[in-house]
């Protein structure tokens, strides 16, 4: 079975840092690109980052773009995100999810793990 | 944010069809960029529904159809179901932000 397992969420003060993971298991992990996908309370889903299956190219929404860096260990079957200088509008869950090639449909979606950014 | 539009809600009774657009530009839809679609269910995380515009995944139910016109996709669900209450988003690439454009939602009600 494929599945994702997103973990690392939390309270974190504004200005903070966190780092999420994501484990995969039941599929070609180091064949498949991977994103990150947030959604604020209440509100809809905005993608944040995606990464090639080889870790070679990443990518970046504008919103997260010097703050954030996405990265993969193949070895271990991990996705991470790093996040740096956190704003209370980071505040959402966030979900891993993977595809064929960046770019293309996200074929399986984690659980999710909430951040909440607040003093 | 959300470049892709969609209408807020759409409602329709048990067994009857409803269809939700989404709206996109030159440099998504129009550019001939595949249009995908997620289910979320209350309280879950999204599911793929449909990809490459029409193509449904192995375990959806043929009630569930899309379709492209131009700079715009459409999903349609026939037989409406009380099951089928729940938030949908398409999804697009986006070549002027190099990345993954998500639909603004819509949420379906059964009556």
């Amino acid at each position: 079975e494929v599945q994702l397992v997103e973990s690392g969420g939390g309270l974190v003060q504004p200005g903070g840092s966190l780092r999420l993971s994501c484990a995969a298991s039941g599929f070609t992990f180091s064949s498949s690109a991977m994103s990150w996908v947030r959604q604020a309370p209440g509100k809809g889903l905005e993608w944040v980052s995606g990464i090639s299956d080889s870790g070679d190219s990443t990518y970046y929404a504008d919103s997260v773009k010097g703050r954030f860096t996405i990265s993969r260990d193949n070895s271990k079957n991990t996705l991470y995100l790093q996040m740096n200088s956190l704003r209370a509008e980071d505040t959402a869950v966030y979900y891993c999810a993977n595809s064929q090639w960046f770019g293309y449909h996200m074929d399986v979606w984690g659980n999710g793990t909430t951040v909440t950014v607040s003093s | 944010q959300s470049v892709l539009t969609q209408p807020p809600s759409v409602s329709g009774a048990p067994g009857q069809r409803v269809t939700i657009s989404c709206t996109g530009s030159s440099s998504n839809i129009g550019a001939g960029y595949d249009v995908h679609w997620y289910q979320q269910l209350p309280g879950t995380a999204p599911k793929l529904l449909i990809y490459g515009y029409s193509n449904r995944p192995s375990g959806v139910p043929d009630r569930f159809s899309g379709s492209k016109s131009g700079t715009s996709a459409s999903l349609a669900i026939t037989g409406l179901q009380a099951e089928d209450e729940a938030d949908y988003y398409c999804q697009s690439y986006d070549s002027s932000l190099s990345g993954y454009v998500f639909g603004t939602g819509t949420k379906v009600t059964v009556l």
